[in-house]
């Protein structure tokens, strides 16, 4: 069966922190990591990942994907109170299009 | 920019009715989905459809749940026959692609289902 693990669950930091989530997966003919943000109802899309070791980077967020550790890890820079949201990790197969998510980690920035 | 969209954003019903919910997918998406999340659960993938047939479902889509593209706009659910335990928010997506796993997903706002 596919699983994806997030940890931690849950993060309090404040502003201006920098902040590392993580997420494993064990997915049969894996073929991409996905990372959302999910605030009050949609996950909104934040990166797609297929290859190991290339970052990918949109303004203070980034993230990797280790397909040999079966490994990703979203960073946030500089965290602001906007960014506290819980963010999904979700792993793709060559299934078609199904994706198999994590329990998420709920990050809370405080000022 | 363009985005999924569903209909109702809350919808009550008696249990052992049926329900619809809509979605309009992006336009220029050919593969669709159907996902569901229980209050304080995982989000769960439902259905995948592609080429006006379903391409995969899971153990959570049985007898009672059906998908359809009525017209070249909108992507349905129906629930024939509600349970309580079908109490969730049910989102739609859309992507470019589907097979081969290379699918950015594209997620709507989603329907707070109630089943009383």
């Amino acid at each position: 069966e596919d699983k994806v693990v997030q940890s931690p669950l849950s993060l309090v930091v404040h502003e201006g922190d920098t902040v590392t989530l993580n997420c494993s997966y064990e997915v049969t003919n894996f073929r991409s990591l996905l990372w959302y943000k999910q605030e009050k109802k949609a996950p909104t899309f934040l990166f797609m990942l297929t290859s190991s070791g290339i970052e990918k980077k949109s303004g203070r967020l980034s993230s990797i994907l280790d397909k040999k550790e079966l490994f990703s890890i979203l960073n946030i820079t500089a965290t602001q109170t906007g960014d506290s949201a819980v963010y999904l990790c979700a792993a793709g197969g060559t299934s078609y299009g199904k994706l198999t998510f994590g329990q998420g980690t709920i990050l809370t920035v405080h000022p | 920019e363009p985005e999924v969209t569903q209909t109702p954003s809350h919808q009550v019903t008696q249990m052992g009715q049926e329900v619809i919910l809509r979605c309009v997918p992006i336009s220029n998406h050919l593969y669709f989905y159907w996902y569901r999340q229980i209050l304080g659960q995982k989000v769960e993938f439902l259905v995948s459809f592609y080429n006006n047939e379903i391409s995969e479902k899971s153990e959570i889509f049985d007898d009672q749940f059906s998908v359809e593209r009525p017209d070249g706009s909108n992507f349905t659910l129906k629930i024939r026959s509600t349970k309580l335990e079908d109490s969730a928010m049910y989102f739609c997506a859309s992507s470019v692609r589907g097979n081969q796993g290379y699918n950015e997903q594209f997620f709507g706002p989603g329907t707070r289902l109630t089943v009383l």
